[in-house]
């Protein structure tokens, strides 16, 4: 158990709809990730949110948004979804997420979307 | 731009034995740290053993271990005494300063 908890496991939708995937991070861990994982893409970062400011984007569609709370837990945004955009949705934590810092990522269990 | 190339798809090895999967790297900074990922059918991302870039000492924890290239930018893994439990995805990724950049993974199956 790395400490890192996502919710819910398994969501079944349809297309055009709108999904939230919430991530928990490891008590302490300042730095929160978003990856996906798919079959023909691998694994691709998304974005990242550091003590609940956007630090670094990746990969992400203008479809596809997130956010950092207070409590540092954060949420990840799908809309008008579609069906390439089915896929393990992966959280990360990490204590710090700085230029020089060490930057051991933990992994939370994954959310797996299915758009249908 | 970080790149990261696991050339090898899928291996296989019988138990007990030893096995190298393969990564090379590419990236421009100066600072940056490699790791090793295993992804079992569970798929919960397991972190195998690390490197710092910084360092010249080859990474080791237990039957894993690195073989740290920087000149040529390889990071391999070799896995000795290689059991059942070790089945899984293997992830090569390249920490820098913000994310980390995975390669397409090496399936690795442990054969009786």
């Amino acid at each position: 158990d790395s400490g890192v908890t996502q919710t819910p496991k398994h969501l079944i939708t349809a297309t055009g709809q709108r999904v939230t995937l919430r991530c928990s991070p490891r008590s302490g861990d300042l730095s929160v990730y978003w990856y996906q994982q798919s079959l023909d893409q691998g694994l691709q970062f998304l974005i990242q949110y550091y003590n609940g400011e956007e630090r670094a984007k990746g990969n992400i569609l203008e479809r596809f948004s997130a956010q950092q709370f207070p409590d540092l837990h954060s949420e990840l945004n799908l809309s008008s979804l579609e069906l390439g955009d089915s896929a393990l949705y992966f959280c990360a934590s990490s204590v710090v997420g700085g230029v020089s810092s060490y930057n051991e990522q933990f992994f939370g269990p994954g959310t797996r979307l299915t758009v249908l | 731009a970080q790149t990261v190339t696991q050339s090898q798809p899928e291996m296989s090895v019988q138990e007990a034995e030893t096995v190298t999967l393969s990564c090379t790297y590419d990236t421009s900074e100066n600072n940056y740290y490699l790791f090793w990922y295993k992804q079992p059918p569970s798929r919960q991302m397991i972190l195998v053993i690390r490197q710092e870039a910084y360092k010249q000492q080859n990474a080791t924890e237990n039957r894993f271990s690195v073989n740290f290239q920087k000149a040529a930018k390889s990071f391999s893994l070799k896995i000795s005494d290689s059991q059942l439990g070790d089945t899984a995805m293997y992830f090569c990724a390249l920490g820098g300063s913000e994310k980390l950049v995975f390669g397409k993974g090496t399936k690795l199956t442990v054969n009786p």
